[in-house]
């Protein structure tokens, strides 16, 4: 079965800051990947995924993630960290099979210091 | 932008009752999902729904759940007998197309609270 990890339950960071939020997975076969931002209140908004080809991949609000198969990692990066990033950040990984059930980590919360 | 809608926003309800959850996907959207996250818990994948069937289901979607798309506009998820530790945030999303390139968006949530 499919795992995702996200080390990090909590980071803070100055505004104007590089960021990078890690994500490593367990899976079978190649993975498909996801970067999920959540805002107080709002819903699951999609930044950025990964299923073939090209291994960094570019989101929206500037974010941007790479894929190395060697380390089963795909990390989020942003290289300047803005207030309005403030926020819950998850890695998911999709399944191939009909279902097409996605898994998540456990979230890391972002802080940004004025 | 066309977005996932869910209703209530909050629902509060005793254990023992029925409370049926509502998502309205986007409109030209023909995959349905349901996931939960417990309170300070990952997101869990609840199930998926396709023409009418279920696709997928995970160990938590036992009998006490059920979904349905009565029209074709809305999609729902029922729970028959809550009980304390239903109290979750559920979350509906849905794809345009079956496979798992292609992308699910997230309705904003339904606080679920059992007392």
């Amino acid at each position: 079965a499919q795992s995702v990890t996200q080390p990090d339950i909590h980071i803070t960071v100055s505004e104007g800051a590089s960021l990078e939020l890690r994500c490593n997975y367990s899976y079978g076969a190649t993975p498909y990947l996801f970067w999920y931002v959540q805002s107080p209140g709002q819903g699951l908004q999609l930044l950025l995924k990964y299923f073939s080809g090209d291994t960094l991949v570019q989101g929206i609000k500037g974010f941007e993630a790479e894929f190395k198969r060697s380390q089963s990692s795909f990390n989020l990066r942003k290289p300047s960290v803005h207030w309005s990033d403030a926020a819950e950040y998850f890695c998911a990984v999709g399944t191939r099979n009909a279902g097409n059930m996605l898994t998540f980590g456990g979230g890391t919360r972002l802080m940004v210091k004025p | 932008e066309p977005e996932v809608t869910q209703t209530p926003s909050h629902q509060v309800t005793q254990m023992g009752q029925e409370v049926i959850l509502r998502c309205v996907p986007i409109s030209n959207h023909l995959y349905f999902y349901w996931y939960r996250q417990i309170l300070g818990q990952k997101v869990e994948f609840l199930v998926s729904f396709y023409n009418n069937e279920i696709s997928e289901k995970s160990e938590i979607f036992d009998d006490q759940f059920s979904v349905e798309r009565p029209d074709g506009s809305n999609f729902t998820l029922k729970i028959r007998s809550t009980k304390l530790e239903d109290s979750a945030m559920y979350f509906c999303a849905s794809s345009e197309r079956q496979g798992t390139t292609d992308t699910q968006y997230f309705g904003p949530g339904t606080r679920l609270t059992v007392l």
